[in-house]
């Protein structure tokens, strides 16, 4: 069974940093592109950011482009979001996904506020 | 980004019976590699997305086959032939030929 993990979320003021893990089981994690997805109530589901197996391409959407950055470490089957420079409007759910969108952790919630 | 029509919004249907839902892109979803990369997905209350149709018409593993989806270039549609229970949720369209991938807005599905 395919079980992906995040954590690392929780309350943090504007300006502040957050860095979240995802912990994946039940695939070849070195073999998979992975993700990075947000839900806000406001925007619904946005793709964040993803990486390819070996880490040497990754890519972002502008909203978090200098402020965020997606890492790996495939001997720990492990996925992070390094959050810098957190804005109120990046409050969301953060969920990690794999190749395809196929498989979705249950998501970790981070809020920014004063 | 790509401009993204998800219909409607919201559903009402009566168990049993049938349920569609649209999804109608500004441009091709045709990739340059020939493939069209538009998946749906189902996000029942309390729960993590899920997908259920990858590649326009492909069904993951363990989706019910009362759910089809069909399309082609901009138009692309979700049909659930006799809607159960248990299908009660929020549906989305996706797109991943162009960047950014892209979301649709969500079709809320309730029992009428």
């Amino acid at each position: 069974e395919v079980q992906l993990v995040e954590s690392g979320g929780g309350s943090v003021q504007p300006g502040g940093s957050l860095r979240l893990s995802c912990e994946v089981s039940g695939l070849t994690f070195s073999n998979y592109w992975m993700h990075w997805v947000r839900q806000d109530p406001r925007k619904g589901l946005v793709w964040v950011s993803r990486i390819t197996p070996d880490g040497s391409s990754i890519s972002y959407v502008d909203p978090v482009k200098g402020r965020f950055t997606i890492s790996r470490d495939n001997a720990k089957n492990t996925l992070y979001l390094q959050m810098n420079s957190l804005r109120v409007e990046d409050t969301a759910v953060y969920y990690c996904a794999s190749e395809g969108l196929a498989y979705w952790g249950r998501g970790t919630l981070v809020t920014v506020s004063s | 980004d790509v401009v993204i029509t998800q219909s409607p919004l919201s559903l009402s249907v009566t168990l049993g019976q049938p349920a569609s839902i649209s999804c109608r892109f500004g441009e091709s979803l045709v990739h340059s590699d020939g493939n069209t990369y538009l998946s749906w997905f189902q996000q029942r209350p309390g729960q993590s997305p899920r997908r259920l149709i990858y590649k326009v018409s492909n069904r993951d593993s363990g989706v019910p086959d009362r759910f089809s989806a069909s399309g082609s270039g901009t138009d692309f549609t979700l049909k659930i032939s006799r809607v159960e229970a248990e299908d009660v949720g929020v549906y989305y369209c996706m797109q991943g030929t162009h960047w950014p991938t892209t979301f649709g807005q969500g079709t809320r599905l309730e029992i009428k």
